[in-house]
């Protein structure tokens, strides 16, 4: 069954805008965490921030947040004044309670306009 | 630290060969995975060690056998290949645990024909 939906498979943002990639999971663990990654087309995988299942406040790190709403089981990442190095894939993740699978969501293309 | 490290990075099989795909790292993490990364699919894990001399299947281990045997070390076997198996792959490196993030080493292209 598939963990990580990531809806969006490609977006556009104007520079200086702000942008959230919208991800939603489905999961039964008492407790989990959530990543993004950021794949440029360089290839590689960046780890860009993380969030606990049990953490009251929103993860922030920089230009990145994250929108955590347990209710409803999404963890959107907001970028805030988009750069034009942040054209990349980025992917939505859960590490389970084991700590040992971890799901990737199909990932969102975005592509930031000058 | 050189992180997690892939060898080779580019590499052309046939069907029916076998071949191993190397990962290392040295920052001293129990937990290490392989990923493969196929377009419009996301990273799927095949296999992933908690430590040395314990290994455990992903999501997708058919075609694929592993070992762990130092902390370090965690090799990737394609016994007999298929073009079904052409894709990127990635190693990654973790302290146990549901809230560490995982370091990726670079990746090998894999193509089988």
């Amino acid at each position: 069954a598939q963990k990580i939906t990531q809806t969006q498979p490609g977006m556009f943002v104007q520079e200086k805008e702000a942008v959230t990639l919208d991800c939603t999971y489905d999961t039964s663990d008492p407790s989990y965490g959530l990543f993004w990654y950021k794949q440029p087309s360089s290839g590689e995988m960046i780890f860009l921030i993380y969030q606990g299942s049990y953490d009251q406040q929103n993860a922030t790190e920089g230009r990145y947040s994250l929108n955590f709403q347990k209710a409803r089981k999404s963890a959107n990442l907001v970028i805030s004044a988009s750069q034009l190095g942040d054209s990349a894939m980025y992917f939505c993740a859960m590490r389970d309670h084991t700590g040992n699978q971890f799901y990737f969501g199909t990932g969102t293309s975005l592509t930031v306009i000058p | 630290n050189a992180g997690v490290t892939q060898t080779p990075k580019f590499q052309v099989l046939k069907t029916g060969q076998s071949m191993t795909l190397q990962c290392a790292q040295d920052m001293n993490h129990e937990y290490m995975s392989w990923y493969r990364q196929d377009p419009g699919m996301g990273l799927r894990l095949i296999h992933y060690s908690v430590g040395a001399g314990i290994t455990d299947q992903g999501e997708v281990p058919n075609g694929y056998n592993v070992s762990r045997s130092t902390t370090e070390d965690f090799p990737l076997r394609l016994l007999s290949a298929a073009p079904s198996q052409t894709s990127v792959y990635f190693c990654a490196s973790s302290f146990s645990g549901e809230n560490y993030e995982q370091y990726f080493g670079p990746g090998t292209r894999l193509t089988v024909t």
